[in-house]
């Protein structure tokens, strides 16, 4: 079935231990994104590609880091991980110049 | 910046009650307007759009109209149902500057339909 794939589904992590959030897609989109989603927040957008090899900073990028070496991959790393990243993240993809979104079914990451 | 404003939840109706959810938005120039939903443990999915002004979105008996006077995009349904219990996302997508096709979400609706 085409779409977003992401792991791990859920994640209980110590803080100030580091973390890979994979997202893997199969539809060729060019465009790629992370949100995180927190109560009464709504999804920010923590970081995005517009294509392979290239990256940019969204609303809430801090403590996060990216990187696009292909089109189908976007994993997301949490350096350091720290109380506050504790949030249901989710990847989204979408062909370039196109809004509408496909979202992956998150990865709930408790920090603690 | 853009900006997203969604009335807050929970809305709770009886099934077969008319739903409105409101969304008004701050936006430069003229984007465009969606609705996404997400059920229970799933991600969002894109419910319906509207890509200019006047323009009518619909899917599932849902629709919403792009109100340039008005910013506004709400959503509407006539007649709900148990199944459409679910959180409902406005999202905006703003001019693109080079920092492509980005959405601005609202903070989400969450609706409760009882039988």
């Amino acid at each position: 079935i085409a779409g977003i794939t992401q792991a791990p589904t859920s994640q209980i992590l110590a803080a100030g231990r580091r973390m890979t959030l994979r997202c893997t897609q199969d539809m060729r989109h060019n465009a790629m994104y992370w949100y995180r989603q927190d109560l009464g927040l709504g999804l920010r957008l923590i970081h995005y590609s517009n294509t392979a090899g290239t990256t940019g900073k969204g609303e809430v990028p801090d403590g996060y880091s990216v990187s696009r070496a292909n089109t189908d991959d976007f994993p997301l790393t949490l350096a350091s991980a720290v109380p506050s990243q504790t949030s249901v993240y989710f990847c989204a993809s979408s062909p370039t110049g196109d809004y509408g979104y496909t979202f992956g079914s998150g990865t709930r990451l408790t920090v603690v | 910046g853009d900006s997203v404003t969604q009335m807050e939840g929970p809305v709770t109706l009886s099934e077969e009650a008319f739903l409105t959810i409101n969304c008004t938005y701050t936006a430069t120039g003229y984007p465009s307007l969606f609705w996404y939903v997400q059920y229970p443990g799933e991600g969002l999915q894109l419910l319906l759009k509207a890509t200019k002004a006047d323009d009518k979105g619909s899917n599932k008996g849902f629709e919403a109209t792009y109100r340039k006077e008005t910013t506004s995009f709400h959503l509407e349904k006539g007649s709900v149902q148990v199944s459409d219990s679910a959180v409902y996302f406005c999202a905006l997508g703003g001019v693109r500057t080079g920092g492509g096709n980005k959405l601005t979400f609202g903070t989400g609706t969450q609706l409760k339909v009882e039988l």
